[in-house]
């Protein structure tokens, strides 16, 4: 267990829809990412936020956005799904320090777009 | 820009026997950061290793080692003796010292498959 929650496990919703995805990092932990794991674009950096500042931009869609909140908690808002949209979407956290520490993964919410 | 390649895409071998998984790395910058995780068929990534790149030794953790070169940028991951547990995708990823931001690139992992 890394001590990265996320909630929901799954999801199932349809195209067109909007879903919230939430994250809560290891205790101690400043900085949350948010991955992307598909069958045709791998795994892809999102985003990142670092004590509720965001700090980097991955490639991000416009219909997603993600924040976090000031008990470090963050969430990934996804709308106007599509079907490409289906993915594995995992959250991240590392300790606060030098940028380079490793990051811990939560167990991932599987998102179908039907 | 930076990549990572795995060129192996799937490796399979028979309990016991050793298996070297290949990583090589591409980045401009002279400080950086290489990793190895773990994906078990249940789906969770779980972190394995983390090497600097002015830290060029070797390191092995139990039936685990990792053979790191700067001359030909690659990061090899052996697990010797290997088991059915070992069964997963691995990946390595690069991050880049350069900014604060620490977002992680990953190769297309390679599927190991571990069989009695």
């Amino acid at each position: 267990d890394s001590g990265v929650t996320q909630t929901p496990k799954h999801l199932i919703t349809a195209t067109g829809q909007r879903v919230t995805l939430r994250c809560s990092p290891r205790s101690g932990d400043l900085s949350v990412y948010w991955y992307q794991q598909s069958l045709d674009q791998g795994l892809q950096f999102l985003i990142q936020y670092y004590n509720g500042e965001e700090r980097a931009k991955g490639n991000i869609l416009e219909r997603f956005s993600a924040q976090q909140f000031p008990d470090l908690h963050s969430e990934l808002n996804l709308s106007s799904l599509e079907l490409g949209d289906s993915a594995l979407y995992f959250c991240a956290s590392s300790a606060p320090g030098q940028g380079h520490n490793e990051q811990f993964f939560g167990p991932g919410t599987r998102l179908t777009v039907l | 820009a930076q990549k990572v390649t795995q060129a192996q895409t799937e490796i399979s071998v028979v309990e016991k026997e050793d298996v070297t998984l290949d990583c090589v790395y591409e980045t401009r910058d002279t400080t950086y950061y290489l990793f190895w995780y773990k994906q078990p068929p249940s789906g969770e990534l779980v972190f394995l290793i983390r090497r600097n790149s002015f830290d060029e030794q070797n390191e092995i953790s139990g039936r685990y080692s990792w053979n790191f070169q700067k001359s030909t940028s690659s990061f090899n991951f052996t697990i010797t003796a290997s088991q059915v547990v070992d069964s997963a995708v691995y990946f390595c990823a690069l991050k880049a010292s350069t900014g604060t931001a620490s977002k992680l690139t990953f190769g297309t992992g390679t599927r190991l498959q571990v069989t009695l």
